[in-house]
């Protein structure tokens, strides 16, 4: 069975460029995670999707920085424009459900940003 | 908001050697999740193992055994007889009932040496 996919896996971008991830999860997960990984520190959830919706947005800097999962599967991750902090790695991550014994996350590789 | 305390930034040891790695949690929910995961240098998060806040009994699996400890908001991670390929940054994670907003550590880097 494919593990989450996500794509490129690296890039590397001036500042004020926009920049896109894409993530396609396991098959059958309905949640879908974007995180944000600073050098040398723990994962921040920026966006949670359960199918098609997004349920949990809070830390998404929404100024610059948006999301979209059509049709409940693949999922695009934005930056525009891209500031110099964005550099990070990006972490797509998919589970089956949330808050149950099915709470069990499944990682992308991630896509390491650098912002120049 | 839950808080995730990982106060090991780096360990090394040498092969065979057991080593722990601390976590200790912060929540106000009564019903919550814990969690290990596992970053080797590819990169990609592996997901060791999930306790609910209802189950405090100690769990062994292979050379991996966790210590989960209410009274000390601590969910301890041991690794018996260390080899090289456990080498990597491990993530302890706690998800509340409430928010569903899984939060992570700021990880331990381990370095088994041969």
């Amino acid at each position: 069975e494919a593990g989450v996919v996500q794509s490129p896996r690296y890039k590397i971008i001036e500042k004020k460029q926009p920049v896109a991830f894409w993530c396609n999860p396991i098959s059958g997960h309905n949640t879908l995670y974007w995180y944000r990984q600073n050098l040398g520190q723990g994962p921040e959830l920026l966006i949670r999707y359960e199918n098609e919706e997004a349920v949990d947005d809070s830390q998404l800097p929404k100024d610059r920085f948006s999301a979209e999962r059509l049709k409940g599967v693949d999922s695009t991750l934005k930056i525009q424009p891209a500031e110099l902090g964005d550099s990070a790695v990006y972490l797509c991550a998919s589970s089956l459900g949330v808050g149950t014994e099915y709470e069990k996350l499944f990682f992308g590789s991630g896509t390491q940003l650098s912002v120049l | 908001a839950q808080k995730v305390t990982q106060a090991q930034t780096e360990i090394s040891v040498v092969e065979k050697e057991d080593v722990t790695l601390d976590c200790v949690y912060e929540t106000r929910d009564t019903t919550y999740y814990l969690f290990w995961y596992k970053q080797p240098p590819s990169g990609e998060l592996v997901f060791l193992i999930r306790r609910n806040s209802f189950d405090e009994q100690n769990e062994i699996s292979g050379r991996y055994s966790w210590n989960f400890q209410k009274s000390t908001s601590s969910f301890n991670f041991t690794i018996t007889a260390s080899q090289v390929v456990d080498s990597a940054v491990y993530f302890c994670a706690l998800s509340e009932s409430i928010n569903n907003d899984m939060r992570f550590g700021a990880g331990t880097r381990l370095t088994v040496k041969p």
